[in-house]
């Protein structure tokens, strides 16, 4: 079946702009994961949902990260007034449900590039 | 609050030879351990995980790792590397109080000489 998709899979835009970066799971998923990955680093966690809420949001590193997930599907990553230390793979990842240990599902990341 | 270190960022070994990547953790509550993989542009995959029970696990292509409460390590190792194996492995972790929370180390890119 289809695994987690995002979209798009490169996004450059210029310091100070909006950024929406989109996360589509694999279906019957209910959890879904948000992390950022910089150079040379592992994923870094940045929010959680569990259905249409969020569940735990302490990897947001500042008020310019917000995550909506209105359907408890698809979930989209808005970032405002982007800086150059945002540039980062963006990755989602999705799990069947909240239990202890349940895999989660990487999808390929969005690579954000910010000028 | 967990964190994990992988001490090698680098591991270069020739093909058919054994394999340890090494990854340490800290955490003061229960945890759950796991390393991901990483081929190239390819992305994330869990390669094996450890939750209870028998502390040995292993993943389906000969890798296996141990965990290890009085070290707290969590090496991965593998007896005989194929050229298929080169990658980028990340040990993570999740405490049972926030499972969903994973925590990865910094990765360690393995790569296979012929």
């Amino acid at each position: 079946g289809a695994g987690v998709s995002q979209t798009p899979s490169n996004k450059v835009t210029e310091k100070g702009k909006y950024v929406e970066l989109r996360c589509d799971p694999i279906s019957g998923h209910t959890a879904l994961y948000w992390y950022r990955q910089s150079l040379g680093q592992g994923p870094e966690f940045l929010i959680y949902f569990q259905g249409t809420g969020a569940a735990d949001d302490s990897g947001l590193p500042n008020d310019r990260f917000f995550a909506v997930r209105p359907e408890g599907s698809v979930s989209t990553l808005k970032i405002q007034r982007t800086e150059r230390g945002d540039s980062a793979v963006y990755l989602c990842a999705s799990s069947l449900g909240p239990s202890k240990g349940d895999t989660q599902y990487f999808g390929p990341g969005t690579r954000l590039t910010v000028l | 609050a967990q964190s994990v270190t992988q001490l090698d960022s680098q591991v270069p070994v020739f093909e058919e030879a054994p394999v340890e990547l090494r990854c340490n953790y800290s955490s003061s509550v229960s945890v759950y351990l796991f390393w991901y993989v990483q081929y190239p542009n390819q992305g994330l995959q869990l390669l094996l995980k450890y939750l209870s029970g028998s502390t040995l696990v292993e993943s389906i292509n000969g890798f296996e790792a141990e965990f290890n409460k009085s070290q707290t390590s969590f090496h991965l190792r593998k007896p005989s590397v194929h050229i298929s194996d080169t990658a980028e492995y990340f040990c993570a972790v999740s405490g049972e109080s926030s499972a969903s929370k994973i925590i990865f180390g910094s990765g360690t890119r393995l790569s296979i000489r012929p």
